[in-house]
C-alpha cells in the first residue's frame, strides 16, 4: 500500500513566484491535513479537509496561501507571491478517522525561496 | 499557534538510560495526545497515543502519562537505543485541529 505520496520533493523558486504543491492522500482516507515544518516554528497546522470540504483553515496566512481539494485522491497547497519566509518543509498528511486518528504523514515538499 | 508547549528542545542520554520529554497545554477541550517520532528526511509517524480519560499508556518501552487536572502530558522512553535518535512531537486535539509542539530532538549516545 502506498503512503501519502507528496510532489514535489524539493522546489526552489524565485521571490515573488508561484508555487503549487501536491498531495495524494492514502486511498480511502477521508481526512487531509496541511503542516508546514520550519526549524524556528516546528509543525504549524496549516488547514484541513474531510471528504474534500474544507473544515478548518484558520492556519493559513490569508493573503497568499490557498488551498484545494477538487477530488478524493488528490489536493493541493498553492503560495502566490512567494517570499524567503515561505521557506519550510511542508508536509501533508491523511487519516482515516480526522485528527484523532493516526495521521499518516507523507515526506514532504521542501520549498526554497530565493 | 503555541497551543502545546514542549520541553526540552534537544536532549542527549546514554544507550540503557531513560528518556523523559515533557508538554503542556491550556486547551481544556483537547482530549487526544499523540506522541509522533520524525526520522530526517521523513514525516512524522504515530509512536504512542492517549485520550484524555486514561493516565497512563504502554507500548513496549514507550509510555505516555496524561494529568488532566495539571495539563500536562508525557513520554518516558526506558533502555533507550541509538536508533530512538529522533525528533519527538507531542500534539493534541479536540476532535479537530490536531496541534502539535515544537518537538524535542533526541540523541542516544551509545
Amino acid at each position: 500500500n502506498a503512503g501519502v505520496i507528496q510532489t514535489p520533493r524539493h522546489k526552489v523558486t524565485g521571490k515573488g513566484q508561484e508555487a503549487t504543491l501536491w498531495c495524494e492522500p492514502i486511498s480511502g482516507h477521508s481526512a487531509v491535513f496541511w503542516y508546514r515544518q520550519t526549524i524556528v516554528q516546528g509543525l504549524e497546522f496549516l488547514t484541513y479537509f474531510r471528504n474534500q470540504a474544507p473544515i478548518d483553515d484558520s492556519g493559513m496566512p490569508k493573503e497568499r496561501f490557498s488551498a484545494q481539494m477538487p477530488n478524493q485522491s488528490h489536493s493541493t497547497l498553492k503560495i502566490q507571491s512567494t517570499q524567503p519566509q515561505d521557506s519550510a518543509v511542508y508536509l501533508c498528511a491523511s487519516s482515516l478517522a480526522g485528527s484523532t486518528g493516526q495521521l499518516y504523514f507523507g515526506e514532504g515538499s521542501k520549498l526554497t525561496v530565493l | 499557534q503555541q497551543q502545546v508547549r514542549q520541553s526540552p528542545q534537544s536532549l542527549t542520554v546514554w544507550e540503557g538510560g531513560t528518556t523523559v520529554l515533557t508538554c503542556s497545554y491550556e486547551d481544556s477541550t483537547f482530549n487526544y495526545f499523540p506522541w509522533y517520532q520524525q526520522f530526517p528526511g521523513e514525516g512524522p509517524a504515530l509512536l504512542i497515543s492517549i485520550l484524555s480519560v486514561s493516565d497512563k499508556k504502554e507500548d513496549g518501552r514507550f509510555t505516555t502519562f496524561f494529568n488532566k487536572r495539571e495539563k500536562k502530558l508525557s513520554l518516558h522512553i526506558i533502555d533507550s537505543q541509538p536508533g530512538d535518535s529522533a525528533t519527538y512531537f507531542c500534539a493534541a486535539s479536540n476532535y479537530n485541529v490536531l496541534y502539535f509542539g515544537s518537538g524535542t530532538k533526541l540523541t542516544v549516545e551509545p
